[in-house]
């Protein structure tokens, strides 16, 4: 199946500061997603990106499909930021749909 | 509001008794997915289902059983036969193939002593 890696594994920054995340993915998918993983667990979803650049607010997300991966950047960081961000490769596989998720990145934002 | 709905919120249950999880959805999406997460893990997936009355293992599904008799319900079962069950659960849906976004729950924490 496809392989998913995310990097780096733990991130710490001051707030206001900017990073980038990434997710390379092992084979072509149908679709990518990336979450947020909230201090109770919840996951929210950021953005289904298979392809090019999407913005929301201070967040922003571009995939690479030819080159298999996907950036997550977070601008002016604030400490709600702070959880894990998970990557998803959605792919078809004999008529299902499979998810893989990667490790996530573990972010912390102190103020 | 649609969305997925996961009960309880906190489960506690003695070794060797089954319990099962509830998940039920009304965004009226075909496939439902359980995952797995452990303490400072990623999410590991142990069934999930494309249509009603059928589902798939996932990586890991020992221990574990499914059934889809409605396309809004997806019950997770964990057996006695699960080493290791205390966990935090997710069920999570997806609608219209796979270029739609994957909903999750809020998900179940199962404490198991």
């Amino acid at each position: 199946g496809i392989q998913v890696e995310q990097s780096p594994p733990d991130l710490i920054l001051q707030e206001g500061a900017n990073s980038t995340l990434r997710c390379n993915f092992s084979d072509s998918v149908n679709n990518l997603q990336w979450f947020h993983q909230n201090p109770w667990g919840q996951l929210i979803n950021l953005f289904y990106i298979p392809s090019g650049t999407k913005q929301n607010g201070r967040l922003s997300a571009t995939t690479v499909a030819t080159e298999r991966y996907s950036l997550l950047y977070i601008s002016s960081s604030q400490t709600t930021d702070s959880g894990v961000y998970f990557c998803a490769a959605i792919a078809l596989n004999s008529g299902y749909s499979t998810l893989t998720f990667g490790k996530g990145t573990m972010l912390l934002v102190s103020p | 509001d649609g969305g997925i709905t996961q009960s309880p919120k906190y489960l506690f249950r003695k070794e060797g008794q089954n319990v099962t999880l509830s998940c039920e959805q009304n965004l009226n999406h075909d496939a439902m997915y359980w995952y797995r997460q452990d303490p400072g893990q990623g999410l590991r997936l142990i069934y999930y289902s494309q249509i009603v009355n059928d589902f798939q293992k996932g990586d890991i599904a020992e221990g574990y059983s499914v059934s889809r008799e409605k396309k809004e319900s997806f019950p997770l079962t964990v057996t006695s036969a699960q080493k290791n069950p205390t966990a935090f659960y997710l069920c999570a849906s997806l609608g219209g193939g796979y270029n739609s976004p994957l909903h999750f729950g809020n998900g179940t924490r199962l404490t198991v002593t």
